[in-house]
């Protein structure tokens, strides 16, 4: 089966760093992708990691471990524009094709 | 960057009744869409994969005859919810990946809130 785990909620300061973590476990591993939602909205794509290492993006980066199931995702000199989900999702390669699977997310509220 | 479009984006139905929902990749060409669910608070839970010209692929516990899907080309794929209950609103989100972008990324739609009354 497939399993992701990432923190439910987590607080910042603005201008401050946060570093929001996702565990994964899953067979026919083809990719890592960050999304960013706000309330109400479709996701918003950040980043992708399909070897390991950082990606760097403007204020966000996100990092890779495929032997230890395990990602980051960097977000520097928060905004409070910031304050939303952020969503951690899998690629499997299961039945002939691709498909993303969502972790349940990370509520991250940034404060002033 | 691509454009995924979804029509309506809200919509209300009384119990008992189909409604149906299109997704359209606005500026480029998708063999593959995707149907996604949220419930509030949530994340996104795949329904179902959504191939042009073929039966969609359906994840496990979802009911393919109640949520029919149609990808009859290459930039439409229509999500179709029958006999709906109070239980099926959510919000419904479909995404398409750009062939041209070397399947890397994937584009989601901006949503469309179904409420069923």
């Amino acid at each position: 089966g497939q399993n992701i785990d990432q923190p439910t909620e987590m607080t910042a300061t603005e201008g401050a760093i946060v570093q929001i973590n996702c565990t994964y476990q899953t067979s026919g591993f083809n990719g890592l992708f960050w999304y960013q939602q706000h309330a109400g909205e479709a996701p918003t794509f950040l980043s992708y990691n399909v070897l390991d290492g950082l990606e760097e993006k403007g204020r966000f980066s996100s990092f890779l471990s495929r032997s230890k199931g395990y990602s980051y995702l960097l977000l520097k000199e928060l905004q409070m524009k910031d304050s939303a989900s952020y969503l951690c999702a899998v690629r499997s390669f299961s039945g002939g094709y691709n498909k993303l699977i969502f972790g349940a997310g990370t509520r991250l509220a940034v404060h002033p | 960057g691509a454009v995924v479009s979804q029509h309506p984006s809200w919509v209300i139905c009384k119990s008992g009744t189909s409604v149906k929902i299109e997704c359209r990749s606005l500026d480029f060409q998708a063999t593959t869409m995707f149907w996604y669910r949220q419930f509030p608070k949530q994340s996104l839970m795949l329904m179902a994969t959504s191939n042009e010209g073929s039966k969609a692929t359906y994840e496990q516990g979802v009911e393919k005859d109640k949520f029919l899907i149609n990808h009859a080309s290459l930039t439409l794929s229509t999500l179709t919810v029958t006999s709906a209950h109070p239980e099926d609103s959510s919000f419904y989100i479909c995404s398409a990946r750009d062939l041209r972008a070397g399947d890397a990324e994937q584009y989601f739609g901006p949503g469309t809130r179904l409420t069923v009354t």
